[in-house]
């Protein structure tokens, strides 16, 4: 069935830090793409996203690449600050059509210091 | 404007109870989804209601759980016979239109504790 990997965290950074956060993906249709995250003490709210092959998702300073031939959907920022301290998520969508629930990898957990 | 909400915040309950939690989407929302995030399972699918459809349940982990959602609105999800290992975050999501490249839009959470 479709799946989602997400690197293990935590991962911790020193503030103007370069980000990468892998996430690989199986499915065997044409799923959307996504970046959820959530902030301490605060619900899910998405980062990012792309519906189609080599779409580039962007917030907030952060981006991510849908990569078909590597099944991938990196997040990557070029420099975070405290403010970015979350756990990420890499979600994608099951079946296409009317439905759209998400299957997420296991979470990134992202401490900056300062 | 509003966000989802649910509620209770928290609910801790004895092995063997049933708990009801609820649901309050984004007025006019058609979509409506429960997920479970939980320490050893991450975050899974459980169930999703889109307008006056059958709703497809087949994330729900056993005859245990159930949902409905009254008036295409609000949601409720029953969990009979608790045991500790429906101890989670149940989370409500909904969307616009169901489909696989709308945003879903989570509420707060309910953390059940079963002891």
């Amino acid at each position: 069935g479709n799946s989602v990997t997400q690197m293990e965290g935590p991962v911790t950074l020193s503030e103007e830090a370069f980000l990468t956060i892998n996430c690989t993906y199986t499915a065997t249709g044409y799923p959307s793409l996504f970046w959820y995250v959530q902030y301490p003490g605060e619900g899910l709210q998405l980062l990012l996203k792309a519906t189609k092959a080599d779409d580039k998702g962007s917030n907030k300073g952060f981006e991510a690449t849908y990569r078909k031939e590597t099944t991938s959907f990196h997040l990557e920022k070029g420099s975070v600050q405290v403010s970015d301290s979350a756990v990420y998520f890499c979600a994608l969508s099951d079946q296409g059509g009317s439905q759209g629930n998400l299957i997420f990898g296991k979470g990134t957990k992202l401490s900056v210091k300062p | 404007g509003a966000g989802v909400s649910q509620s209770p915040s928290n609910k801790v309950t004895e092995k063997g109870k049933d708990v009801e939690l609820r649901c309050d989407p984004i007025s006019g929302h058609t979509a409506l989804y429960w997920y479970r995030q939980s320490l050893g399972q991450g975050l899974e699918f459980l169930i999703y209601f889109q307008g006056n459809s059958a709703p497809d349940k087949s994330g729900l982990p056993s005859d245990r759980f159930s949902a409905e959602r009254t008036g295409g609105s609000v949601s409720t999800l029953t969990i009979q016979r608790t045991q500790q290992e429906d101890s989670a975050v149940y989370l409500c999501a909904s969307s616009s239109v169901g489909g696989q490249s709308y945003e879903q839009y989570f509420g707060p959470g309910t953390r059940l504790t079963v002891t």
